[in-house]
């Protein structure tokens, strides 16, 4: 069956620490992959996403994904956390005209 | 505001009525998927639909849950005879739908349904 898995359910940073969040999926076939970040109180929003390429994916607010097929992996870094990236982190997969399917989700908290 | 518009943004509903979730797509998507998020859980399908069609509903409970997205109007989730295990966040995601192509799902602010 596919799935999304996310290692991580809460990591705790302190700013300027690096950052990884670990996702593995299981899929056959060619699968486009997904981070979604929800902030407190707000809705998702797309961070980054891979469909073909580069399989060094850059986002927003200096978030880049690397995609590895060999180990069926999406990990999310940054390599510098600031406060305001606390938020809970989805990981998601899909292949095209089907449903996203999501990851549990990894809520990071920064101390400042 | 251009985005994916969900209301009521908080709901209650005592055991036994009706909750009906309205989704508003992007301007120019014609796709909508429902997603459901439960406490310490991520978010998991429920439902996609084009205008007027329903493509995949496996994700939906077989009973006293429905969808539509009329060719006019929102898209509708609706659920009947509400239980307290239906309190989640409900979320809606619209994107453009191209076919046979993947393309990105932009998600509303969602829907939290609290069953009394």
């Amino acid at each position: 069956a596919q799935s999304v898995s996310q290692h991580n359910h809460h990591v705790i940073l302190s700013e300027a620490a690096s950052l990884e969040l670990g996702c593995n999926y299981s899929y056959g076939g060619t699968v486009n992959l997904f981070w979604y970040v929800q902030y407190p109180g707000q809705h998702l929003q797309l961070l980054l996403k891979y469909f073909s390429g580069d399989p060094l994916v850059k986002g927003i607010k200096g978030f880049e994904a690397e995609f590895i097929k060999s180990k069926f992996s999406f990990n999310l870094r940054k390599p510098s956390v600031q406060w305001s990236d606390t938020a809970e982190y989805f990981c998601a997969a899909t292949r095209a005209g089907t449903a996203l399917i999501f990851g549990k989700g990894t809520t990071l908290s920064v101390s400042s | 505001n251009a985005g994916v518009m969900q209301n009521p943004r908080h709901l209650v509903r005592r055991r036994g009525q009706e909750a009906r979730l309205r989704c508003s797509p992007m301007k120019g998507h014609s796709h909508v998927y429902w997603y459901r998020q439960l406490p310490e859980e991520g978010l998991k399908f429920m439902v996609y639909l084009q205008k007027e069609n329903i493509i995949d509903e496996s994700g939906m409970p077989k009973e006293r849950f429905s969808a539509e997205f009329p060719k006019e109007g929102p898209s509708i989730l609706r659920i009947q005879q509400v239980v307290r295990g239906d309190s989640a966040a409900y979320f809606c995601a619209s994107s453009l739908g191209l076919a046979g192509v993947t393309d990105t799902q932009y998600f509303g602010p969602g829907t939290r349904l609290t069953v009394l």
